[in-house]
């Protein structure tokens, strides 16, 4: 199986801040990476699929790179809705496997 | 819109079983391919199973190989989870999700509570 580690943890920063979340997988799989957004309470967002492309509707402020074994997703200008757990999912191959996510908490 | 609406969920004791349902509406649904998550309370997304568009591929986590099945039936464009042999450790939210161009997940149901203990 493929083990994904995101880094890290959690993460404290303030509205307009620039943040940067890393995925790494534990073997190569290529472009075969997905972010998602979860709110409290909430089902799950795609935000980034095939590691950069953005989903429709979701804001410009978010950004996917990476190929291989490492990857990020950065958000440009942080706002209040941003304030949420995200997390990395390889698409390579079964059993598909989520990264343990990443809480992102109000400085 | 498109949208996915799980049901079935509740109390069950351990060894117990339960069926989960899936009812799905705004697409297509016989075109795409179909998969179960599930996130136990306070932790992280955990895939459960995938089925393909025609039901012919199918797959399984490890944690579930043998207790649980999934099915769907197109003609009422429904996705369900057969779960059997039910372990305190499968107490979760389950979500139904489609498969979204690759292997990734778009959109997610609100999903439904399952909850195991005597």
């Amino acid at each position: 199986d493929i083990q994904m580690t995101q880094s890290p943890s959690s993460v404290s920063a303030s509205v307009g801040d620039r943040v940067t979340i890393t995925c790494r997988a534990s073997q190569g799989i290529s472009s075969w990476l997905a972010w998602y957004q979860q709110k409290p309470g909430k089902a799950p967002k795609l935000l980034i699929y095939a590691a950069s492309s953005l989903q429709s509707g979701v804001p410009s402020r978010f950004s996917g790179s990476g190929s291989g074994t490492d990857f990020t997703l950065t958000i440009s200008s942080l706002q209040p809705e941003d304030f949420a757990t995200y997390y990395c999912q390889q698409a390579n191959s079964f059993p598909l496997t989520f990264g343990q996510g990443t809480r992102l908490e109000i400085k | 819109e498109v949208q996915l609406v799980e049901s079935g969920g509740g109390l069950v004791q351990p060894g117990g079983s339960l069926r989960l349902s899936c009812a799905a509406s705004g697409f297509t649904f016989s075109s795409y391919s179909m998969n179960w998550v599930r996130q136990a309370p306070g932790k992280g997304l955990e895939w459960v199973s995938y089925i393909s568009s025609s039901s012919s591929t199918i797959y399984y986590a490890d944690s579930v190989k043998g207790r649980f099945t999934i099915s769907r039936d197109n003609a009422k464009n429904s996705l369900y989870l057969q779960m059997n042999s039910l372990r305190d450790e499968d107490t979760a939210v389950y979500y139904c999700a489609r498969e979204s161009m690759g292997r990734w997940f778009d959109p997610w149901g609100q999903g439904t509570l399952v909850t195991v203990s005597s």
